[in-house]
């Protein structure tokens, strides 16, 4: 049980490169989200989604696009990289709470650099 | 909107000394649910705690325990007897009931010094 699997763990991207982060969960999870983490400003949600076909914006939308094609995946695309940009991405999924006990699982990180 | 609020960027403590990290949250949600996430400094998240909106029992855990006070809209964490192994990064989160708005705080950076 892989749990949540980020792809890739690394990446760097000149200013302008497009990108796709890969997240795959095989908890049937209903519910994915996308957020980034920078030094100080703790863990900003991007885009969320609850359900397969299914995506919003969190807070922080802007230069990031994303799909939700499949239940068990939840891409995160970056169409024209730029330095801001540069972040550490993580992706996590949960059930949704009304529907029981349960905790949201996160993936190990992406560590993105774009120059 | 909800947010979360950890006002202590930073605490440092010597070890065997208790710590109290502070979490304060703005929802306008009846049933929602708080969390407690530890990031120690090899970067994974591990998730420490979940409780809801309706139970406001605290919680002990080990050395962990964690006092929920919906009045005052807060969920602070103390670790009893710290240890230099609890040095990480601690975040409080908030969610809807719908698992929408998933929003973290700023995170409290501990240090728990020999």
């Amino acid at each position: 049980n892989a749990g949540v699997t980020q792809t890739p763990k690394f990446r760097v991207l000149k200013t302008g490169q497009s990108m796709t982060l890969l997240c795959a969960q095989d908890m049937n999870h209903e519910y994915m989200y996308w957020y980034r983490q920078d030094p100080g400003m703790g863990l900003r949600l991007i885009h969320y989604s609850v359900g397969e076909g299914t995506t919003a914006k969190g807070e922080v939308p802007d230069g990031y696009n994303v799909s939700r094609l499949k239940k068990q995946n939840f891409l995160l695309g970056l169409e024209s990289a730029a330095p801001s940009q540069t972040s550490v991405y993580f992706c996590a999924s949960q059930t949704p709470g009304h529907l029981g006990d349960t905790e949201a699982f996160f993936g190990q990180g992406t560590r993105l650099t774009v120059v | 909107a909800q947010k979360v609020t950890q006002a202590q960027t930073e605490i440092s403590v010597v070890e065997k000394e208790d710590v109290t990290l502070d979490c304060v949250y703005e929802t306008r949600d009846t049933t929602y649910y708080l969390f407690w996430y530890k990031q120690p400094p090899s970067g994974e998240l591990v998730f420490l705690i979940r409780r809801n909106s309706f139970d406001e029992q605290n919680e002990i855990s080990g050395r962990y325990s964690w006092n929920f006070q919906k009045s005052t809209s807060s969920f602070n964490f103390t670790i009893t007897a710290s240890q230099v192994v609890d040095s990480a990064v601690y975040f409080c989160a908030l969610s809807d009931n719908y698992g929408q708005n998933f929003v973290f705080g700023p995170g409290t950076r501990l240090s728990v010094l020999p």
